[in-house]
Formats: structure tokens, C-alpha cells, sequence
């Protein structure tokens, strides 16, 4: 079974810094997604990048980017110039390419931004 | 542009009561999920429907029972409810396409449910 794993319960930086996420997954699939989702206090999931397995390149979506290592089976998330919207908890997600499509999610990395 | 609706948006019902929780997806979105999330927690899957078949099914309790409709609405009805069940619903959908399968999951705003 296919699991994710985020390591930080808590993450802090000063507004318009750089500060990266850390997510682990576990699979013996080859063919997969990853995804970033962010979750505000008003507890609305929001969609923030998705990476798709096959493809080499990291995925990028405005100051959003993500550092995707295949072989170590790594996902973070680096968010650039942070903002004070950008507080949230942020999960990381994994989906099976397969017939499977459920999502998996990490246990979630609380995110605050120092004004 | 159109996002998932879900109603009612938050919901109180006492033990052993029932409820219906209601998800609209995204137009031409074909494909419904559910989500249960605790406080404090992360969510997880209870199950999904694709063309109006269930799909997938996850840690969705007997107690609880789901369907997609024609205009591809789904429901999910949770009865003899329990302390416990209190959470946050969510609904998500997406549109599947035919080869990869490559369909992204958005989320509705959710529906919160206490159970006193």
C-alpha cells in the first residue's frame, strides 16, 4: 500500500522569504501523481501544483514549485516571496495512475508566515 | 468559473439521527468522491462514483450509503449517527478522460457535521 509522509507538524517564515515543504512517499508503482494541496482556516481544500510521474520536469505555478525526485521517491514544495494569504496547512497528496483513484494524503505541514 | 457546491454547509444532528449530504460537481465532471476529515486530521477516502457506478470504496462505515444521480449529483446519506461522525465532509470531482485516466480532484467547500 502506498503511503505519504510529511515530516514538519509545523513551519514558520518571514514574509517574502523562500521556504520549502518536505513530503516522502512510499510505492512500488512507476506511474503515478502528486499533488500540493493547501488548506486555509476557512478549511476549503485548494488545488496549489500536480506533478505527474513520467514527467521529468518539476512542475512550477507562479511562486508555487516543487522539487520532484523520482528515485528517492521526494516531493517538496518551494514557495517563493512568501505572503501572509499563504498561511495554511498544506498536505501532500499521492494517486495511483491505475484503477485506483482515491488520493493519499500526508498528515499535513502547518505553515505560518512571520509578518 | 464553476466550482463543486456542497449543501448544506454546516449541519447539527443528534445521535442515532440521519443525514443527507449533498455535492453538485463541476460542470462535465463525471467522476465523485468523498472525503471525511477530524479535526486535526487529514482526510480520508470513503468512496466514488464514475458514471454514476461506484468506483472506489474506502473506510466509508456500513452505516453510511452514497449514490451519484443522472445529472451526475451525488449523496451521501449517513444514518444512525454517532459522536464520531462529526467532521468535515467533503465532496470532489473530476472529469475523467479516456488513456491516462489523468484527472485532477477539486474540492468543494465542505460540509461540517455535528452530531451532539
Amino acid at each position: 500500500a502506498q503511503t505519504v509522509t510529511q515530516s514538519q507538524p509545523e513551519m514558520s517564515v518571514q514574509e517574502a522569504e523562500t521556504v520549502t515543504l518536505s513530503c516522502t512517499y512510499d510505492t512500488s508503482e512507476s506511474d503515478y501523481y502528486l499533488f500540493w494541496y493547501k488548506q486555509p482556516p476557512s478549511r476549503q481544500m485548494i488545488l496549489v501544483i500536480r506533478q505527474e510521474a513520467y514527467k521529468q520536469q518539476n512542475a512550477t505555478e507562479n511562486r508555487f514549485s516543487v522539487n520532484f525526485q523520482k528515485a528517492a521517491k521526494s516531493f517538496s514544495l518551494k514557495i517563493s516571496d512568501s505572503q501572509l494569504g499563504d498561511a495554511a496547512m498544506y498536505f501532500c497528496a499521492y494517486r495511483s495512475a491505475g484503477s485506483n483513484y482515491q488520493l493519499i494524503w500526508g498528515a499535513g505541514t502547518k505553515l505560518i508566515i512571520k509578518p | 468559473a464553476a466550482g463543486v457546491i456542497q449543501s448544506p454547509r454546516h449541519l447539527i444532528k443528534e445521535k442515532r439521527e440521519t443525514a443527507t449530504l449533498k455535492c453538485y460537481p463541476i460542470p462535465r465532471h463525471d467522476t465523485v468522491y468523498w472525503y471525511q476529515q477530524g479535526p486535526g486530521q487529514d482526510p480520508q477516502f470513503l468512496i466514488s462514483f464514475y458514471e454514476k457506478m461506484q468506483s472506489d470504496k474506502g473506510s466509508i462505515p456500513d452505516r453510511f450509503s452514497a449514490q451519484q444521480f443522472s445529472d451526475y449529483h451525488s449523496e451521501l446519506n449517513m444514518s444512525s449517527l454517532e459522536l464520531g461522525d462529526s467532521a468535515l465532509y467533503f465532496c470532489a470531482s473530476s472529469a475523467r478522460t479516456s488513456g491516462r485516466a489523468d484527472d485532477t480532484q477539486y474540492f468543494g467547500p465542505g460540509t461540517r457535521l455535528t452530531v451532539l
